[in-house]
């Protein structure tokens, strides 16, 4: 089983609806992260959270909402979806410990069509 | 703010080449530098990373990466290419963050790496 674990893994979805991505872990780690990756740009970051009680914003938070339900659950959520945001999402995970060193962990990725 | 350039969108090289794949960077201070690897229909998987010491890092599957300090540069090379390196590579470079600390990782646009027989 992967350690990092995504749902659904493909979504298709109208504008306007909403959509939820859900993100477990069994790796034990405190932080997690939701990126979006489109073609061209690369991975950019729309939340972070370091622990249940944190939560902060990445580059691309506008639209986007997250949701720590507990250590190992990191939701993120799209209260009503437009077509730009169709992208493919990750989630990725760190240790505390080798907090500092930037080796995440990273899903299977949720690939959203938004029409 | 952090920012990293992949200059090539593709690099093709053949079976057995050399193969380099390359990337800037500017960060202040100094920094923390990676290479991740995206297999078709993957996530990220961790290559290697640069944050102090010898310039020449070792990583996973025989890739290395040259950290050059006045260039701000950070190639990621294979000595001898295979057909299955073929993947997006992506360079990225970790940034303080707003909490002071953290893995918050700048990525490149990445690389797609072709290697044919």
């Amino acid at each position: 089983d992967a350690d990092v674990t995504q749902t659904p893994r493909n979504r298709i979805t109208k504008t306007g609806k909403r959509i939820m991505l859900e993100c477990s872990q069994t790796k034990g780690h405190d932080r997690m992260y939701w990126y979006r990756q489109d073609p061209g740009l690369g991975l950019r970051l729309i939340y972070y959270s370091f622990d249940v009680k944190d939560i902060n914003k990445g580059e691309i938070s506008d639209g986007y909402s997250v949701s720590r339900q507990a250590q190992a659950k990191f939701s993120l959520s799209l209260e009503s979806a437009i077509p730009n945001q169709t992208a493919l999402y990750f989630c990725a995970t760190s240790d505390r410990d080798r907090g500092n060193t930037g080796e995440l962990f990273f899903g299977e990725g949720s690939r959203l069509t938004v029409l | 703010a952090q920012s990293v350039a992949q200059p090539e969108d593709q690099v093709n090289v053949a079976e057995g080449n050399p193969l380099t794949v390359k990337c800037t960077y500017s960060v202040s201070g100094n920094p923390y530098l990676f290479w991740y690897v995206q297999y078709p229909n993957r996530g990220l998987q961790f290559l290697l990373k640069y944050i102090t010491g010898d310039n020449l890092v070792k990583g996973s599957y025989g890739f290395e990466a040259e950290f050059n300090k006045s260039q701000t540069s950070f190639h990621l090379k294979k000595p001898s290419a295979l057909v299955s390196d073929s993947a997006l590579y992506f360079c990225a470079v970790r940034g303080l963050g707003l909490t002071g600390g953290g893995n918050k990782l700048t990525f490149g646009t990445g690389t797609q790496l072709k290697v044919e027989l």
